[in-house]
């Protein structure tokens, strides 16, 4: 099984520019998210999503977004890149939250902004 | 809203030694889960342990064990025997027991393993 399979898995962008960050699973799970890692902060939650058609913001949501048209996909959109925005992404699914299902999580894109 | 607290940021292990990894969380539930993730050099998130709030009994993994006390809302992690392959980030994280709940992480801590 692939499961979760994020690309790029390093990228480079200018201040400004904008990108799409991939996201696909295989294993039929409802429920997908966006998280960003930064140094001494954890893993935030940017963006998530229960199901094809609905999305929800997380705790720094600000500057990007997402949308969910398969139950296969959830891309993260970054509009017009900032330096603040420089961190590893992660994307990672995992069947409804009930019952305590653990995240499966892709292996991160490290992003840099100049 | 539910936090979860990681206060060390770093510990150190002898090679076959055993260590403890604190966490605390704060939540007005009563049905919720608690993770332990691992994170080696590679970046990649990797599920250690899984812990049920309406379980008393501490779950275990190999060389990997909770001490988990709902009353204090604390939820530690135990490495046995530690091992080279053990050097890595550590997060603690939480998640409500509702459907399309959301996972909650701690900040991680580093851990190192001395030879």
């Amino acid at each position: 099984n692939a499961g979760v399979t994020q690309t790029p898995k390093f990228q480079v962008l200018k201040t400004g520019q904008s990108m799409t960050l991939q996201c696909a699973q295989d294993m039929n799970h409802e429920y997908m998210s966006w998280y960003r890692q930064d140094p001494g902060m954890g893993l935030r939650l940017i963006h998530y999503s229960v199901g094809a058609g609905i999305t929800d913001q997380g705790e720094v949501p600000n500057g990007y977004n997402v949308s969910r048209s398969t139950t296969e996909d959830f891309p993260l959109r970054l509009l017009s890149a900032a330096p603040s925005q420089t961190s590893v992404y992660f994307c990672a699914s995992s069947y409804s939250g009930g019952w305590g299902s653990p995240l499966h999580f892709g292996n991160g894109t490290r992003l840099t902004v100049t | 809203a539910q936090t979860v607290t990681q206060s060390q940021p770093e510990m150190s292990v002898q090679e076959a030694e055993t260590v403890t990894l604190s966490c605390t969380y704060d939540t007005s539930e009563s049905d919720y889960y608690l993770f332990w993730y691992k994170q080696p050099p590679s970046r990649q998130m990797i599920l250690v342990i899984r812990q049920e709030a309406y379980k008393q009994q501490n779950a275990t993994e190999n060389r990997f064990s909770v001490n988990f006390q709902k009353a204090a809302k604390s939820f530690s992690l135990k490495i046995s025997d530690s091992q080279l392959g053990d050097a890595a980030m550590y997060f603690c994280a939480y998640r409500s027991a509702g459907a399309n709940s959301k996972l909650t992480f701690g900040k991680g801590i580093t851990l190192s393993v001395r030879p």
